[in-house]
């Protein structure tokens, strides 16, 4: 069965520092890891995945994540913090087949002025 | 281009009572899938179609009915509804052209039952 954990609830940091948002993973075969963000009262937007080549992928509005199979973790990273940053991130992965995404419970990133 | 839409974005109910959410997407994708978001619980899902007239279980079936007679729409159901399925309601849909598919998501349907 394929899991997701993402450790932290919540991260805070200052606008212009650098953000990491963390995110393991769990599958019986090759991972298919996903971000999205969801801002407050709308739906899930895509941010970025990995399916495989390098492991440092780029995605939208400056994110980046870097997969690192033998940590089986996926972490969201962004090397300087906007407020406008500010929402709930989700990692999700799929391993094999038809199977749904699965999701992680979310970590609330708060980025202050 | 619409993307994922659905039908109604707000709804109140009073428990026992039965509703149907509505999920269309003009994106001509194979898969459609309804999740439930809670505080804390991240997305679960519901139901799930891997194509038109075939639908499966997915994390949280109870209290649910699904159907999917046409390919761009997915509906979900609740029969008799109860406090515990007061959620926020998502749709999502994903063409089928591999496990690295992205999954596109609906706006979000916010469901009270009292």
């Amino acid at each position: 069965a394929q899991s997701v954990a993402q450790p932290e609830d919540q991260v805070n940091v200052a606008e212009g520092n650098p953000l990491t948002v963390k995110c393991t993973y769990s599958v019986s075969g090759n991972p298919y890891l996903f971000w999205y963000v969801q801002y407050p009262n709308r739906g899930l937007q895509f941010l970025l995945k990995y399916i495989t080549g390098d492991n440092l992928v780029k995605g939208s509005y400056g994110f980046e994540a870097e997969f690192n199979k033998s940590q089986t973790s996926f972490h969201l990273k962004k090397p300087s913090a906007l407020v406008s940053d500010s929402a709930l991130y989700f990692c999700a992965v799929r391993d094999s087949g038809n199977t749904p995404l699965v999701f992680g419970k979310g970590t609330r990133l708060s980025v202050i002025a | 281009n619409a993307g994922v839409t659905q039908t109604p974005k707000f709804r109140v109910l009073k428990t026992g009572q039965s509703m149907t959410l509505l999920c269309a997407q003009d994106m001509n994708h194979e898969y459609m899938y309804w999740y439930r978001q809670d505080p804390g619980m991240g997305l679960r899902l519901i139901h799930y179609s891997v194509g038109e007239g075939t639908t499966a279980k997915g994390e949280v079936p109870d209290g649910y009915n699904v159907s999917r007679l046409k390919k761009q729409n997915f509906l979900l159901g609740l029969e008799s509804a109860a406090p515990s399925q007061t959620s926020v309601y998502f749709c999502a849909s994903r063409i089928d052209r591999g496990r690295g598919d992205t999954q596109y998501f609906g706006p979000g349907t916010r469901l009270t039952v009292l």
